[in-house]
């Protein structure tokens, strides 16, 4: 089956800008949550959706932004983007929680 | 505040040995622990799910045991190879308040042949 398929794969963007980020998780799986990746910090908890709700949500500002739609595709949006926003973003999607993530290949952001 | 604590140093271990990494955390009472592997460039790959409850979990070469007293897990990878070369993350599950996830910076492993 499919995996977790995120789109672009690497951006491109000017400061100030915005941003918009894709992830189709696998078919059947509800959950889809995503994070931001950077070498210093690691994996850091951006939000979590499930079935359209924010379930959860990270220690981001209010620029960091997403939803899900009624097909489980989740969208992130930054905007205003800064130089720090630069960093591997992750989507991963589970069936339930207490099965692992099963991760995208993430989206490679550059704020120049 | 919640803690989780990898070895950021790199393991190097000749092939055939038994590599052991280690995730220790505090100020947390996870319901479950997962261990993850990375390649540079790629987004983690799930490998194994320890409950609170269980002490120890295998899955071919790879075995993990959780230690809710000492607030640590220990992840061995047996008969080790250069393709287990990666980062392996852990990530802690809290069944309480929010659930949500707190993964460890990871430690990278090299495996020489």
């Amino acid at each position: 089956k499919a995996g977790v398929t995120q789109t672009p794969r690497y951006l491109i963007k000017t400061r100030g800008q915005q941003v918009t980020l894709s992830c189709s998780p696998i078919s059947g799986h509800r959950s889809v949550s995503w994070y931001q990746q950077t070498p210093g910090q690691g994996l850091q908890f951006l939000f979590e959706y499930f079935s359209e709700t924010q379930r959860n949500k990270g220690n981001f500002p209010g620029r960091f932004s997403g939803r899900q739609f009624s097909n489980s595709r989740s969208e992130m949006n930054v905007s205003t983007l800064e130089l720090g926003d630069s960093a591997l973003y992750l989507c991963a999607s589970s069936f339930t929680r207490d099965y692992g993530y099963t991760f995208g290949s993430g989206t490679r952001l550059t704020v120049v | 505040s919640q803690k989780i604590e990898q070895n950021s140093e790199a393991l190097n271990i000749q092939e055939g040995k038994t590599a052991t990494l280690t995730c220790n955390y505090t100020n947390y009472s996870p319901a479950y622990l997962q261990w993850y592997r990375q390649d540079p460039g790629r987004g983690p790959v799930f490998l194994l799910l320890i409950r609170e409850n269980e002490k120890e979990k295998r899955k071919e070469r790879l075995k993990v045991t959780f230690d809710t007293t000492l607030k640590q897990s220990l992840f061995h990878i047996t008969a080790s190879q250069p393709a287990d070369s990666a980062t392996y993350l852990c990530a802690l599950v809290s069944s309480s308040g929010t659930y949500k996830y707190i993964f460890g910076t990871g430690t990278r492993l090299k495996v020489l042949a």
